[in-house]
């Protein structure tokens, strides 16, 4: 069965960066997208970026442009999402998610903690 | 980029009633629109793809509809288990996003 498995709870001060692993199984790894998308607490869904894990290739949202990256090492399966400079604001749950080729399927990842507090 | 408005921010129903949600885009997203469902501490999940295909496991209850910008989400007749929030995402363009979504609440 397909498995996103993310890295554990990351607690940082502003101005650090948090790199969130999500590791996949149970589908050829390079086949589908890997979508990035946050929560704060209390708010709504936002989307981060997106990596294909075949190419390379990468899309960001305007709002994280010049501080976000996401990148994958296809010989353990797994997408990495880096988010520098780091501000309260950035405190939410960060999720990888797989929605096959056009969301007619949607595998989430358990979602990973980033709390940033001085 | 394209810009997602939910309305109404909160709809109160009671159990069997129906409840109409509305998305619209800032410009054409096509039939590229997909509807969210999150409960209370769970992960979010899509309930319809291609703005009106329902993904495997929905209720026939729950269906969606129209094109370009303007979008419907409906469930039919509300139970216990709908009260969630609901988010809008096009897929059309990049970058994706999202509406602020709508609460159905009891």
């Amino acid at each position: 069965q397909v498995q996103l498995v993310q890295s554990g709870t990351e607690v940082k001060e502003p101005g650090a960066s948090v790199k969130v692993s999500c590791k996949a199984s149970g589908y050829t790894f390079t086949t589908y997208g890997i979508t990035w998308v946050r929560q704060a607490p209390g708010q709504g869904l936002e989307w981060m970026g997106w990596i294909h894990p075949n190419s390379g290739a990468t899309n960001y949202a305007q709002g994280f442009q010049g501080r976000i990256s996401v990148t994958r090492d296809t010989s353990i399966s797994t997408v990495y999402m880096e988010l520098s400079r780091l501000t309260v604001d950035d405190t939410a749950v960060y999720y990888c998610v797989h929605f096959g080729y056009r969301y007619e399927v949607n595998y989430w990842g358990q979602g990973t903690l980033v709390a940033v507090s001085s | 980029e394209i810009v997602m408005t939910q309305s109404p921010a909160t709809l109160s129903v009671s159990p069997g009633e129906r409840a109409t949600l509305s998305c619209r885009a800032s410009q054409s997203v096509s039939s590229n629109l997909v509807w969210h469902q999150q409960k209370p501490g769970q992960a979010p999940r899509v309930l319809i793809y291609g703005a009106s295909t329902r993904a495997t496991g929905i209720p026939a209850r729950f269906s969606g509809s129209g094109s370009g910008t303007e979008f419907t989400l409906t469930i039919s007749s509300l139970q216990s288990e709908d009260f969630a929030v609901y988010y809008c995402q096009q897929y059309n363009n990049w970058p994706r996003t999202f509406g602020q979504g709508t609460k159905v609440e009891i």
